[in-house]
């Protein structure tokens, strides 16, 4: 079982819908999880961070977290074609002092 | 302004030729790592360090090494590179002495033949 899973996708979603991207993780004793952006040919940026159960929302974006589930989910509402990029999930602060990552969801945002 | 910055960003070298990818950081963090990133296994990390004189091994830490003698640099050394080391690599740095937030630098692409 890998420690962070994503759906390799591609998932397609039409201009102005909602993009809901999720993870689930392993290591039950991971603290902090995180959303990150990569287009293509570019370093990851960081676009939400997570530590507790519940929402949490910035702008577009909002985190869901089940610990209990040990999922990880991120939604994209009034996704726009700039969205499109893959979304990568990470896990810290577990059982080692790593940060894990998923191997990433491909969004594409059809105009 | 807030970076990390490696280098170079694109190298291209022969098998067993040792080299160094660079990377330093201006925020004053603490924790520092490598991460090498393959088509369809996704970032995996190489080696991490939680302050200075302090490194650890990742998950892939065979074939490269590190050290951490100031707190703003921690390059990546391969001693003797081979053409399974060719990849998209990444430094990244985060606050405090555990993997928080991530920033990573630019990306180097290493081709080794």
């Amino acid at each position: 079982q890998k420690e962070v899973e994503q759906n390799s996708g591609p998932l397609s979603v039409p201009e102005g819908a909602i993009a809901s991207l999720n993870c689930t993780y392993s290591d039950r004793v991971s603290q902090s999880f995180f959303w990150y952006r990569q287009y293509s040919g570019k370093s990851p940026e960081l676009i939400m961070s997570i530590y507790s159960n519940g929402d949490k929302e910035d702008g577009r974006f909002t985190a869901q977290l089940n610990k209990a589930s040990q999922y990880v989910s991120l939604l994209i509402r009034d996704s726009q074609p700039s969205d499109s990029a893959t979304y990568l999930c990470a896990t810290g602060g577990g059982a080692t002092n790593k940060l894990i990552f998923g191997t990433g969801t491909l969004l594409a945002v059809q105009p | 302004e807030a970076q990390v910055t490696q280098n170079p960003r694109y190298l291209i070298t022969v098998t067993g030729k040792k080299l160094t990818v660079t990377c330093s950081q201006n925020m004053n963090h603490e924790y520092m790592s490598w991460y090498r990133q393959d088509p369809g296994l996704g970032l995996r990390q190489i080696y991490y360090s939680m302050n200075v004189e302090v490194t650890d091994k990742g998950d892939v830490p065979e074939g490269y090494k590190v050290s951490r003698k100031e707190k703003r640099n921690f390059p990546l050394i391969l001693e003797s590179p081979s053409p399974n080391q060719t990849s998209l690599y990444f430094c990244a740095s985060s606050l405090g002495g555990r993997p928080t937030e991530a920033f990573f630098g630019q990306g180097t692409r290493l081709t080794v033949v």
